[in-house]
């Protein structure tokens, strides 16, 4: 069975710094994998997704994520975080085999200092 | 597009109601899945569905729940009766079934009083 882990339950970062989120899965075969944030009261956003191919994904709002097979890892970054980053962010894997089902990580928030 | 429609947005009720969330897909998508969201388990997969049928229950906690799916363009999870524990923030997700990439709708928040 997949499963994913964000070992960072809350990140705090200054505005305008960088910001690196964690998320590790465990799947045999190659995943679908995803980010989403969620912004208080509001519904999952798609961030972006990785399938195939180059292994470093363009997302929107300016973020970024890099699959790494060795690692077992889709880490999310933003050169330079905004106010409005503030949100609660979830790493998810899908695979064909589970058919259209996603499995989510505990997600990571992050709190943004002015 | 509209996204994917949830109603109500708010839900309060007293324990031992019946409680019944609404849920209108992306038309065009032919999988539908309820999720429900607190601060103790995170987001749970409760139930999907593909083409109208129900796929996975796996994550309904017990037969107090039921979902269903009658056409392409809505669906149903009620809970019947309703218990304090089941207050939380439910979310009803679609996709075309075929890249995996789910769209939420913004979430039911339900409390049982």
């Amino acid at each position: 069975a997949q499963s994913v882990t964000q070992p960072d339950i809350h990140i705090t970062v200054s505005e305008g710094a960088s910001l690196e989120l964690r998320c590790n899965y465990s799947y045999g075969a190659t995943p679908y994998l995803f980010w989403y944030v969620q912004s208080p009261g509001q519904g999952l956003q798609l961030l972006l997704k990785y399938f195939s191919g180059d292994t470093l994904v363009q997302g929107i709002k300016g973020f970024e994520a890099e699959f790494k097979r060795s690692q077992s890892s889709f880490n999310l970054r933003k050169p330079s975080v905004h106010w409005s980053d503030a949100a609660e962010y979830f790493c998810a894997v899908g695979a064909a085999a589970a058919g259209n089902k996603l499995t989510f990580g505990g997600g990571t928030r992050v709190l943004v200092k002015p | 597009d509209a996204g994917v429609i949830q109603s109500p947005r708010h839900e309060v009720t007293e324990m031992g109601q019946e409680v019944t969330l609404r849920c209108k897909p992306i038309s065009g998508h032919n999988s539908l899945f309820w999720y429900r969201q607190t601060m103790m388990r995170g987001l749970e997969l409760l139930i999907y569905f593909n083409n109208n049928v129900p796929i996975d229950d796996s994550g309904m906690p017990e037969d107090r729940f039921s979902a269903k799916m009658p056409n392409a363009s809505f669906s149903t999870l009620k809970i019947q009766p309703s218990e304090p524990r089941d207050s939380a923030v439910y979310f009803c997700a679609s996709t075309t079934g075929v890249v995996y990439e789910q769209y939420f709708g913004p979430g039911t928040r339900l409390t049982v009083t």
